[in-house]
């Protein structure tokens, strides 16, 4: 059974440029969720998807935004990026709602550098 | 504010010590409570997961949860090195539909050979 898939693994952007992360499920997971996690701040949560709605969203500005689609897989987008967003994003999916169950599988990650 | 608030360490075991992790959360609507293990470089793994008062084991793992106090624990026994990790302590508050687990910034653990 695949597990979670995190795209791109890396990536370095600049100020003021925007990311586009994308993350598939483990198959038959209708939930997907997104984390931030720094050294200094940990693992915070960003949103939460289910069945292409955003069931919980974390305290992030609005340039942190995501969507899913009907097959599942979900992306987030980080608009006008700042060097504080450089982080490692997880993606976690859950069979059910993970505001029901707390049983996330996380993918690999996506490291993102803002220079 | 929701906050889950555990030792960052580093906790250092020798090995086949037990190891002791211990967390705090502030609110008292959590209802389930969470082990995760992060290895350097890789993702979080549920280890353990409990949702009543009192021990629950599994192998050498022991989650322990006291709601009175707001305290959970994970034990280690015969602590080995492959268990050097960072293991992250996260609450769950159900709430209707909107629940979501908070973590806590993790415990790093060192098991010295």
């Amino acid at each position: 059974k695949a597990g979670v898939t995190q795209t791109p693994r890396y990536l370095i952007k600049t100020r003021g440029q925007q990311v586009t992360l994308s993350c598939s499920p483990i198959s038959g997971h209708r939930s997907v969720s997104w984390y931030q996690q720094t050294p200094g701040q940990g693992l915070q949560f960003l949103f939460e998807y289910f069945s292409e709605t955003q069931r919980n969203k974390g305290n992030f500005p609005g340039r942190f935004s995501g969507r899913q689609f009907s097959n599942s897989r979900s992306e987030m987008n980080v608009s006008t990026l700042e060097l504080g967003d450089s982080a490692l994003y997880l993606c976690a999916s859950s069979l059910d709602a993970s505001g029901m169950t707390g049983e996330l599988f996380f993918g690999e990650g996506s490291r993102l550098t803002v220079l | 504010q929701k906050e889950v608030e555990q030792n960052s360490g580093p906790l250092s075991v020798p090995e086949g010590a037990i190891a002791s992790l211990n967390c705090t959360y502030s609110d008292r609507g959590s209802q389930s409570f969470f082990w995760y293990r992060q290895y350097s470089g890789k993702s979080p793994e549920l280890i353990m997961f409990i949702y009543s008062n009192g021990d629950k084991e599994d192998g050498r793992f022991t989650a322990q949860l006291n709601k009175a106090s707001q305290y959970v624990s994970l034990l280690i026994r015969d602590s080995q090195p492959s268990d050097s990790a960072t293991y992250l302590c996260a609450a769950l508050n159900y709430g209707g539909s909107q629940g979501n687990l908070i973590f806590g910034k993790g415990t790093k653990l060192s098991v010295k050979p």
